[in-house]
């Protein structure tokens, strides 16, 4: 597959685990943040997203977490399983433009 | 099946020679996007369009052309590669730039220009 960072921040976590998966944005004036997941050799996958007028949203086994004061968005997945391996990247909307972070890589350990 | 088709998936090419990927939506989806993956650099913009015949730079637009002559397609155009251009492109679509709704992405094209 591809490789889509050789030196990606990575988190290994136990299956069954929660994961807790961290971002820095840059412009306090974004207002939609997106998490998504990429798979080696795929293109990235929307997981879920919030808008700034929120600070907690819920999917199915995600939930986002968005910090305006200090500009933090995590994304926690709980009970992490291994089809959960993936590189995971926030983004951030700003005037139409999105722009992604660096990315993590989660590491599902059986 | 709702999908962004991307062609060709992977090419090695020659600096100079002019090429095209194509990139193509069948959702009726105004907005389409070019995206370039480097390792350490996460993704990057090249170009955006909000609709037909609206197209904008995005971060690193220098060396590359789009055109938006109709709704589907967003061809990607290198009029003259070089090897900095190597890198796996993603074309992405959404049905409007307003960010009512997820982003799509199609399968990336791997290009690699000698």
């Amino acid at each position: 597959g591809e490789s889509v960072g050789l030196h990606l921040p990575t988190l290994s976590v136990q299956e069954g685990d929660n994961s807790i998966i961290n971002c820095a944005y840059s412009n306090s004036a974004s207002d939609y943040f997106i998490w998504y997941k990429q798979e080696s050799g795929k293109g990235p996958q929307f997981i879920i997203d919030i808008r700034s007028n929120m600070d907690k949203r819920q999917g199915q086994r995600v939930t986002v977490l968005l910090n305006k004061t200090v500009k933090h968005l995590s994304l926690q997945i709980a009970a992490t399983q291994p089809g959960d391996s993936a590189v995971y990247f926030c983004a951030e909307i700003s005037s139409y433009k999105l722009i992604f972070g660096s990315g993590t890589r989660l590491l599902v350990r059986p | 099946e709702a999908q962004v088709t991307q062609n060709p998936r992977y090419l090695i090419t020659v600096t100079g020679k002019k090429l095209t990927v194509t990139c193509s939506q069948n959702m009726n989806h105004e907005y389409m996007s070019w995206y370039r993956q480097d390792p350490g650099l996460g993704l990057r913009q090249i170009y955006y369009s909000m609709n037909v015949e609206v197209t904008d730079k995005g971060d690193v637009p220098e060396g590359y052309k789009v055109s938006r002559k109709e709704k589907r397609n967003f061809p990607l155009i290198l009029e003259s590669p070089s090897p900095n251009q190597t890198s796996l492109y993603f074309c992405a679509s959404s049905l409007s730039g307003g960010w009512a709704g997820e982003l799509f992405f199609g399968e990336g094209s791997r290009l690699t220009v000698l």
